[in-house]
């Protein structure tokens, strides 16, 4: 089984257009994550859930929205999709939000390509 | 803020051979963790190894070891008997342990690209 699953793995759509990436995890954690991976392969953070509450959100356009309906799912909801937005999305999650190894398991990243 | 440095854009290395990837940081948390994951071309992100800022010994997992020199903010990963299915990107990441900004999110150094040569 998968333990952290995004949907769709591809997702190309004209400017202008929303879109939403869907974020499913089985490993029972309680935080997820939102990455982005530009073209220059640097990843950075965009937003994290823990127990469905908002924890960190980073200096993110308003049009990207973070939904968490429960502990195991985490969507992304993209607004008015701009070419800046091509990049690879990445969900996450850990059991903890900052304690001991907890690491962060990475689902297969979305490529989104806004032409 | 944190910051991770990985001054090496790409490595290479012969099969069977040791090598050593840095990676440098920079912090103010008295408390943080440190990681090394690899992405291989097929883009997905796979965690390899991680280290406290407060343990006192290196880190190993296999053939991955984190040489930690806390004096220096250095996470050096170490991978020996290198193969060829150790080719892949590699990013060192941080997270703040100590609550504020940091807590709790990954920062990435920009990536070093492995190849390993038969």
């Amino acid at each position: 089984d998968t333990a952290v699953s995004q949907t769709p793995k591809y997702l190309v759509t004209q400017m202008g257009n929303d879109k939403s990436i869907k974020c499913e995890q089985n490993l029972g954690h309680d935080t997820m994550y939102w990455y982005k991976q530009d073209s220059k392969k640097f990843l950075k953070i965009m937003f994290s859930y823990n127990n469905k509450e908002l924890i960190i959100n980073e200096t993110v356009p308003n049009r990207f929205s973070p939904k968490s309906p429960d502990k195991a799912h985490l969507n992304l909801h993209i607004n008015s999709l701009e070419l800046g937005d091509s990049a690879v999305y990445f969900c996450a999650s850990s059991q903890d939000l900052g304690q001991g190894a907890g690491e962060q398991y990475f689902g297969p990243g979305t490529r989104l390509t806004v032409t | 803020a944190q910051k991770i440095t990985q001054t090496q854009p790409g490595m290479f290395v012969q099969e069977k051979e040791a090598v050593t990837l840095d990676c440098t940081y920079d912090t103010s948390d008295q408390s943080y963790g440190l990681f090394w994951y690899k992405q291989p071309s097929s883009g997905e992100m796979i965690f390899l190894i991680y280290q406290g800022s407060y343990d006192e010994q290196n880190a190993t997992e296999g053939r991955y070891s984190l040489n930690f020199q806390k004096a220096r903010k250095s996470a050096n990963l170490v991978i020996s008997a290198s193969q060829l299915g150790d080719s892949a990107m590699y990013f060192c990441a941080m997270r703040g342990d100590s609550g504020g900004t940091s807590y709790g999110k990954l920062t990435f150094g920009q990536g070093t690209i492995l190849t390993v040569h038969p």
